[in-house]
């Protein structure tokens, strides 16, 4: 109930392209749900994050989007550059406590080829 | 100031080493946290301080030992390290009052290799 099933696990996508990953969480009291970004040998970044109160968000060329019901959100990027090319892990949380601990996805390899 | 700053960026140690990793935030945040991140793996929380008091351990072993000096500053001290504990090692701050939410940010990291 714990977990949080990231897909997929690598990604090609072309310059300009959509790029989308997907994960799926079980447990109904995560309600806080970020996005980081990960470049080689440097720390995970905050990109987005939403909360289950809205269905989609936007910031720029990514978007979140939400579905409570099926227990699943995504990343989209749209118009991928190649300097997207990072690694995306997606987490989940309880939302509002001092020190909730991250649930975090196995995380997705994108290449954004020029 | 938005950044979580970590010292160093490299260690080398032997597994009879004593060493120490720094982090430092200057946001006013009231939580902070250590992880472990391995090669193409998620990172793996290790401990987190709420206002300077230890809150959670996930049953790490004795060699690691953390140390929350005031606000800003959170310490982990290294030794007599296994081979199997070369990684990345990030620490995180969030605001850690529940109405703000759970916004955690990141260091840099300290790549750690134990010979």
């Amino acid at each position: 109930q714990q977990q949080v099933k990231q897909s997929p696990q690598s990604l090609i996508v072309q310059k300009g392209g959509i790029s989308i990953i997907n994960c799926a969480y079980e447990n109904t009291a995560f309600d806080y749900f970020p996005w980081y970004q990960q470049f080689p040998g440097k720390g995970p970044a905050l990109l987005i994050a939403i909360r289950p109160d809205v269905s989609e968000k936007k910031e720029g060329r990514f978007t979140i989007s939400f579905n409570k019901s099926a227990k699943q959100f995504s990343l989209h990027i749209m118009d991928s550059q190649p300097g997207d090319s990072a690694t995306y892990f997606c987490a989940a949380s309880p939302y509002g406590g001092a020190t909730n601990k991250l649930i975090f996805g196995t995380g997705t390899l994108l290449a954004v080829q020029p | 100031d938005t950044e979580v700053t970590q010292t160093p960026k490299h260690l080398v140690m032997g597994m009879t080493n004593k060493k120490s990793l720094k982090c430092e935030q200057h946001m006013g945040h009231r939580a902070m946290y250590w992880y472990k991140q391995k090669a193409k793996k998620p990172p793996e929380l290790m401990f987190v301080y709420s206002y300077e008091k230890l809150s959670i351990n996930e049953s790490v072993p004795s060699r690691f030992s953390p140390e929350c000096p005031n606000s800003s500053l959170l310490n982990l001290h290294l030794h007599a390290l296994q081979p199997e504990d070369s990684a990345l090692y990030l620490c995180a701050s969030s605001p850690g009052r529940p109405v703000k939410g759970n916004e955690q940010f990141f260091g840099p990291g300290t790549r750690l290799t134990v010979l």
